[in-house]
């Protein structure tokens, strides 16, 4: 079964800087998808962003960005020019494509200051 | 209106009493989840299922229970609420298939508090 493991319970960051959350995951199986989901205080989780563990590439969503280190089993999340809009709960997640579960770390509670 | 939908969205109950959450989709998605959120625990899986006839336990099913009572709709029951019971709960589909599979689309929630 996968874990996943986000360290930073809080983060904090400037407007318009650059922040970064940090994730680890375990998981036995080769193929597998990796997400970030952002849950703000309307308690809705949404969809920041996702990483197929076949592509190399890290994946990009205009000012989100991930760095995904598969041998390390790490996956950051890169938030540029921050926005007040960006305060939020952050969970990073994984799921094996042959398993049923989505799996969540902690989360890391990021705000933004103005 | 929302593609899945949650009621209540907060409800209060007493230790002992049955609460019944329930979730609607117009996803037409096959695969309906039960998470539930704690601080500092992120979502853990209650129960799944990937169509009427198939119900899975998640990693917490203990002291719940679901109905699948159609392709789009997915309750979740306490049939005795307790305190440590009192949680912020969410209902997910998704579609079958492979990489779809994968992408969840979640309710806005359902805050529940257990005196």
């Amino acid at each position: 079964a996968q874990t996943v493991t986000q360290s930073q319970p809080e983060m904090s960051v400037q407007e318009a800087e650059t922040v970064t959350l940090s994730c680890t995951y375990d998981t036995s199986e080769s193929d597998y998808y990796l997400f970030w989901y952002k849950q703000p205080p309307s308690r809705q989780m949404i969809l920041v962003i996702r990483q197929e563990a076949y592509k190399q590439q890290n994946a990009t969503e205009n000012r989100f960005s991930v760095n995904f280190q598969k041998a390390a089993k790490s996956f950051s999340l890169k938030i540029s020019d921050s926005q007040l809009g960006d305060a939020a709960m952050y969970f990073c997640a994984c799921k094996e494509t042959s398993g049923s579960r989505l799996t969540f770390g902690e989360g890391t509670q990021l705000t933004v200051n103005p | 209106d929302a593609d899945v939908t949650q009621t209540p969205r907060n409800r209060i109950t007493k230790t002992g009493k049955r609460i019944m959450l329930e979730c609607s989709q117009t996803k037409g998605h096959d695969r309906m989840y039960w998470y539930r959120q704690d601080p500092g625990l992120g979502l853990r899986l209650i129960y799944y299922s990937f169509d009427v006839k198939d119900i899975n336990k998640g990693e917490i099913s203990d002291g719940y229970s679901v109905s699948r009572q159609a392709q789009a709709k997915f309750s979740l029951s306490l049939e005795s609420a307790i305190p440590n019971q009192t949680a912020l709960y969410f209902c997910a589909t998704s579609p079958g298939g492979t990489s779809g599979a994968n992408v969840l689309t979640f309710g806005a929630g359902s805050r529940l508090t257990v005196l």
